[in-house]
């Protein structure tokens, strides 16, 4: 199967400073991949759709200057939080469907700390 | 907006009883996908359904899709501790929309 490397995988940081999560796929081109948020017990809420060589869309809800999305080439995407607060610690994952309308591959997640 | 709907949140089951978790939507999937997740893992996908009434098996794990692409569920006979983690439910509508998960947890 397709292979979808995420790092890091985790994270703690200072509440004020940003964070970059980096989303690769290792074996396959991603025009599209996708970021969701989960919090403990509960299921992936996704953040947003980060298109190659074009702005991302974000889900109602999300705050687009605060998650920051760049999709600069076809094997890496990057989720940076900004000015992150405590609130925002959670479960960041990705994910790349390689073979069209089929099943997602999804990185490792990254475990975010804001203390 | 579109919802998918999962049922039961938490089940607990001793090793060789059987588990079923139950998927909804609020409106007609294209296809419906599932997928694993073992605690403080990924998603992993396990199958995806398209046909109306569709019925696939792996193993001790059986997924059906409803007639009307609305519902769907996932049964596993006799469970065993390899099947601890939380099973999604996800409908495809352009981008994927996950249910709330079912947590299983076997006793052995």
């Amino acid at each position: 199967g397709a292979v979808v490397s995420q790092h890091p995988s985790w994270v703690i940081c200072k509440s004020g400073t940003s964070v970059k999560i980096e989303c690769r796929s290792l074996d396959f081109q991603a025009t599209t991949m996708f970021w969701y948020r989960q919090f403990p017990k509960q299921s992936l809420m996704l953040m947003a759709t980060s298109n190659e060589g074009s702005k991302a869309t974000y889900e109602q809800g999300v705050e687009k200057d605060k998650f920051l999305i760049n999709h600069a080439s076809l094997t890496l995407s990057t989720l940076t939080v900004t000015s992150a607060h405590p609130e925002d610690s959670s479960f960041y994952i990705c994910s790349a469907h390689p073979y069209g309308d089929t099943e997602a591959f999804f990185g490792q997640g990254t475990r975010l700390t804001v203390v | 907006g579109q919802q998918v709907m999962q049922i039961p949140q938490y089940q607990h089951v001793q090793e060789g009883e059987d588990f079923t978790t139950y998927c909804n939507s609020s409106t007609t999937l294209s296809n419906i996908q599932w997928y694993k997740q073992r605690p403080g893992g990924h998603p992993v996908f396990l199958i995806q359904l398209v046909k109306s009434g569709e019925v696939k098996k792996q193993k001790r794990l059986t997924f059906q899709f409803g007639e009307a692409k609305k519902n769907s569920s996932l049964h596993i006979t006799a469970t065993q501790t390899t099947d601890v983690g939380t099973y999604f439910c996800a409908g495809r509508e352009g981008k994927l929309i996950f249910g709330q998960g079912t947590e299983l947890s076997v006793k052995p």
